[in-house]
């Protein structure tokens, strides 16, 4: 199984604020990642997919990149919505798996 | 507009039995391949099932590969998750979600989430 790492698992920021999170895969996943964003008691969201391409509707303030085993999403100015946990998932493979989730915080 | 609205979801007893049920519309059903996943309260996601459009390709994660059944309704825009032999630690919200169809299984739709709590 591909094993996804993210890092950090939570950050503080405020907002206006440029925050960057990573995703690391266990092995090499060419751009076939994904990154959801998900509030609390919602289902999650996607914002990404094959790693840098933006799903229609989602701010342009957010942005991806990578590709073999290490990915970042990118918020170039954190609005007050976007206080919520952020996950990456590889479509490498089944089983397909998530990383662990960074929660960002208000400061 | 694409809407999966999820059913079946409650309390059952260790060893029980739940079906889960998740009405699609919006869309044309039978041309997605559909993707069960959970999240464990206060945890992360965790992918369970897919069923490509024809249900003719089913995978299982391995935590409930022979007590869980994902099957589809292309006639009624239907997907259902039977769970059997049900455990503590398949307490989660459970989340129907649709493949992008890009080739690759990016989520492009989520259900609600529908809860299911095992416990005596």
């Amino acid at each position: 199984d591909i094993q996804m790492t993210q890092s950090p698992s939570s950050v503080s920021a405020s907002v206006g604020d440029r925050v960057t999170i990573t995703c690391r895969a266990s092995q090499g996943i060419s751009t076939w990642l994904a990154w959801y964003q998900q509030k609390p008691g919602k289902a999650p969201n996607l914002l990404i997919y094959a790693a840098s391409s933006l799903q229609r509707g989602v701010p342009s303030r957010f942005s991806g990149s990578g590709s073999g085993t290490d990915f970042t999403l990118t918020i170039s100015s954190l609005q007050p919505e976007d206080f919520a946990t952020y996950y990456c998932q590889q479509a490498n493979s089944f089983p397909l798996t998530f990383g662990g989730g960074t929660k960002v915080e208000i400061k | 507009e694409v809407q999966l609205v999820e059913s079946g979801g409650g309390l059952v007893q260790p060893g029980g039995s739940l079906r889960l049920s998740c009405a699609a519309s919006g869309f044309t059903f039978s041309t997605y391949s559909m993707i069960y996943v959970r999240q464990a309260p206060g945890k992360g996601l965790e992918w369970v099932s897919y069923i490509s459009p024809s249900g003719t390709t089913i995978i299982y994660a391995d935590s409930v590969k022979g007590r869980f059944t994902i099957s589809r309704d292309n006639a009624k825009n239907s997907l259902f998750l039977q769970m059997n032999s049900l455990r503590d630690e398949d307490t989660a919200v459970y989340y129907c979600a649709r493949d992008d169809s890009s080739g690759r299984e990016f989520l492009d739709y989520w259900g609600q989430g529908t809860p299911v709590t095992v416990s005596s």
